[in-house]
């Protein structure tokens, strides 16, 4: 299985802040990386798949670059909303793995 | 758009049963549009994809727990299932269903539309 491994774990931020978090795979392979957005409780959320691209009417102020083996999640204003936690997947290889989480807390 | 949300006993017993049903809500498409998949997150832990399935039965499932699991789906009742077998504490989980879709032009998977999850607690 390929391992998924993202930094940091947690970070605190304020709102307006650039954020960066980073996904690195175990195995080499182009784009096939996507992130969510998660709040406990709530439905996770697809914000960027295929490595860069954004899904239908998330905001520009996520962008996601790279290639294999890393990967990056970008915010470029934090804003309320975007206190969460944050997942990497990639679906290149069956099965399907995730990185275990970015918490996004309020400093 | 794609509405789901997943249904079933919050508390099954161990060496039991687990079953969870996943009911859709789609706009303007059909069940055919998309993969269903499953994926669950045990307390305090990451995120586990399960397994998906087609609305032709077709699937591929997480070889950790292929041995127990089982999908299927109706799609006359816009609805798909899971089912896995001789659970113990360690299957005690958040379960999420979501639509799996796949871009022909990227060639990747990606799961666009999530449930809230629904908890199930294996205990005695």
């Amino acid at each position: 299985d390929i391992q998924m491994t993202q930094s940091p774990s947690s970070l605190s931020a304020s709102v307006g802040d650039r954020v960066t978090i980073t996904c690195r795979a175990s195995q080499t392979f182009s784009r096939s990386l996507n992130w969510y957005h998660h709040i406990p409780g709530k439905a996770p959320k697809l914000l960027i798949y295929a490595a860069s691209t954004l899904q239908n009417g998330v905001s520009s102020r996520f962008s996601g670059s790279g290639s294999g083996p890393d990967f990056n999640l970008t915010i470029s204003s934090l804003q309320p909303e975007d206190f969460a936690t944050y997942f990497c997947q990639q679906t290149y290889s069956s099965p399907w793995t995730f990185g275990q989480g970015t918490k996004v807390e309020f400093k | 758009q794609v509405q789901v949300r997943e249904s079933g006993p919050g508390l099954v017993k161990p060496s039991e049963t687990l079953s969870l049903t996943c009911t859709v809500s789609v706009s303007g498409a059909s069940m055919r549009s998309y993969y269903w998949t499953w994926v669950r997150q045990p307390p305090g832990k990451g995120l586990e994809w399960i397994g998906y399935i087609y609305y032709d039965g077709s699937s591929d499932y997480n070889p950790s727990l292929k041995s127990r699991v089982t999908m299927s789906v109706d799609t006359s009742r816009n609805q798909f299932f899971l089912s896995l077998t001789s659970v113990t504490a360690a299957d005690t989980a958040v379960y999420y269903c979501a639509s799996q879709s796949w871009s022909g032009v990227q060639r990747i998977y990606y799961f666009d539309y999530w449930g809230q999850g629904a908890l199930v607690t294996v205990s005695s």
